[in-house]
């Protein structure tokens, strides 16, 4: 079983629909969440990072950490086509390496 | 731009043959690691260095592949006899290490496809 298991999509909404991304985890060592954004043929780019349970947010997005259930959520509000790319959900235990989830591949629709 | 770039941005070669890619980390950042993405996967983290010393290689990384970091700076990864599943993007970041200080921030990656 992987440490981090991510909704595997792919996921197709129209314009202005509210998204949500899952993912779960399996190592209650994970002190840090992040979600980052992949568009084709780019490398990751980091959207949104939390180290608390509770909700973060930044503009259209929100960041979601629920420790206990070790559940992570990211929500994009009045989606756009520039929001069509693979989300990727990752953690870490201090100092240490990244642990992605698989991705979310997300299409919206005009 | 400031950011991690990686060079070369795609790479085509023949099975067997050594390949070698660069990174060039945001400056100052102490921090360097190396991931590979296969399609449809999220990225695997290979090996990290803090300055100049390589610190830990994930069981992906096997006696093929090599990484250095000589002047705490850029990085180089290189694959020797490559082999059709070697093919992948490979992605380095970069941060600075400090408690507080968890975001890594990611190059464009280097494409590899072996023939």
């Amino acid at each position: 079983q992987k440490e981090v298991e991510q909704d595997p999509g792919p996921l197709s909404v129209p314009e202005g629909a509210i998204v949500s991304l899952n993912c779960t985890y399996s190592n209650s060592a994970f002190q840090y969440f992040m979600w980052y954004r992949q568009y084709s043929r780019k490398g990751p780019e980091l959207l949104m990072y939390t180290y608390s349970s509770g909700n973060k947010e930044d503009g259209r997005f929100t960041a979601q950490v629920d420790k206990s259930s070790k559940y992570i959520s990211l929500f994009i509000r009045d989606s756009q086509p520039s929001d069509s790319a693979t989300y990727l959900c990752a953690m870490s235990i201090p100092v240490r390496q990244l642990t992605f989830g698989s991705g979310t591949q997300l299409t919206v629709l005009p | 731009d400031t950011g991690v770039s990686q060079d070369p941005r795609h790479k085509i070669t023949k099975r067997g043959q050594n390949v070698t890619f660069r990174c060039d980390p945001i400056s100052e950042h102490n921090r360097l690691y190396w991931y590979r993405q296969t399609l449809g996967q999220g990225p695997e983290f290979l090996t990290y260095f803090q300055n100049e010393a390589q610190l830990e290689k994930s069981r992906l990384l096997s006696d093929r592949f090599s990484a250095e970091r000589p002047k705490g700076s850029f990085s180089t990864l290189e694959i020797q006899r490559t082999e059709q599943g070697d093919s992948a993007m490979y992605l380095c970041a970069s941060r600075l290490a400090g408690y507080d200080q968890e975001t890594q921030y990611f190059g464009p990656g280097t494409r590899l496809l072996v023939l």
